[in-house]
């Protein structure tokens, strides 16, 4: 069975500074999907990125990156230029191709200080 | 498009209470799901459906009911409502076929309180 695993219950940083979640996950299946999702206090889930399996190039949306090592299976989140506004939880989630089903690892709760 | 609509936001029931979270979608996709999400694990699959009249059992489905009628709408059933479904219920869909981009797009949540 898949499993998707986030070692950081919690990472603080500074606004205007980097910081980069970790996340690994566990698969026997070669086509798949990763995603990041944000979780403000506000509770809706909303994606931050997406990384299709197949691609090898590091998926980037504006602040957001992601260093994807496929054979370590490992899929870490970079946030630049920190901003208070990214305060949040923030989820792993893993899809294969073959099946409908997205698991989610547990959560990294980022604090950002001013 | 409102996108993925769930009702109530805010339920408290006490043990033995049956209800209804309702989940509704207006982006025509075939795929919807609900979660529950605890503290400390994550979001959890209960039940699944990807299309009109066919329905399959997720992670953690005991004690959750769903069906699947129509393309727009997922209701999940608790029959008799017990503690331990104290939760923050989600309802996801996404776009399926060539179109599908693995993304899943969530309703706001509704918290659900077993007292």
């Amino acid at each position: 069975a898949q499993t998707v695993t986030q070692s950081q219950p919690e990472m603080s940083v500074q606004e205007a500074e980097t910081v980069t979640l970790s996340c690994t996950y566990d698969t026997s299946e070669s086509d798949y999907y990763l995603f990041w999702y944000k979780q403000p206090p506000s509770r809706q889930m909303i994606l931050v990125i997406r990384q299709e399996a197949y691609k090898q190039q590091n998926a980037t949306e504006n602040r957001f990156s992601v260093n994807f090592q496929k054979a370590a299976k490992s899929f870490s989140l970079k946030i630049s230029d920190s901003q208070l506004g990214d305060a949040a939880m923030y989820f792993c989630a893993y899809r294969s191709y073959n099946t409908d089903k997205l698991i989610f690892g547990t959560g990294t709760r980022l604090q950002v200080f001013p | 498009n409102a996108g993925v609509t769930q009702t109530p936001k805010f339920q408290v029931l006490k043990t033995g209470q049956s209800m209804t979270l309702q989940c509704a979608q207006d982006m025509n996709h075939e795929y919807m799901s609900w979660y529950r999400q605890d503290p400390g694990m994550g979001l959890r699959l209960i039940h699944y459906s990807v299309g009109a009249g066919i329905t399959d059992q997720g992670e953690v489905p005991n004690g959750y009911n769903v069906s699947r009628s129509t393309t727009e709408d997922f209701p999940l059933r608790l029959l008799s409502a017990a503690p331990s479904q104290t939760s923050v219920y989600f309802c996801a869909s996404r776009k399926s076929g060539t179109q599908n981009t693995g993304e899943l797009f969530f309703g706001e949540g509704s918290r659900l309180t077993v007292l």
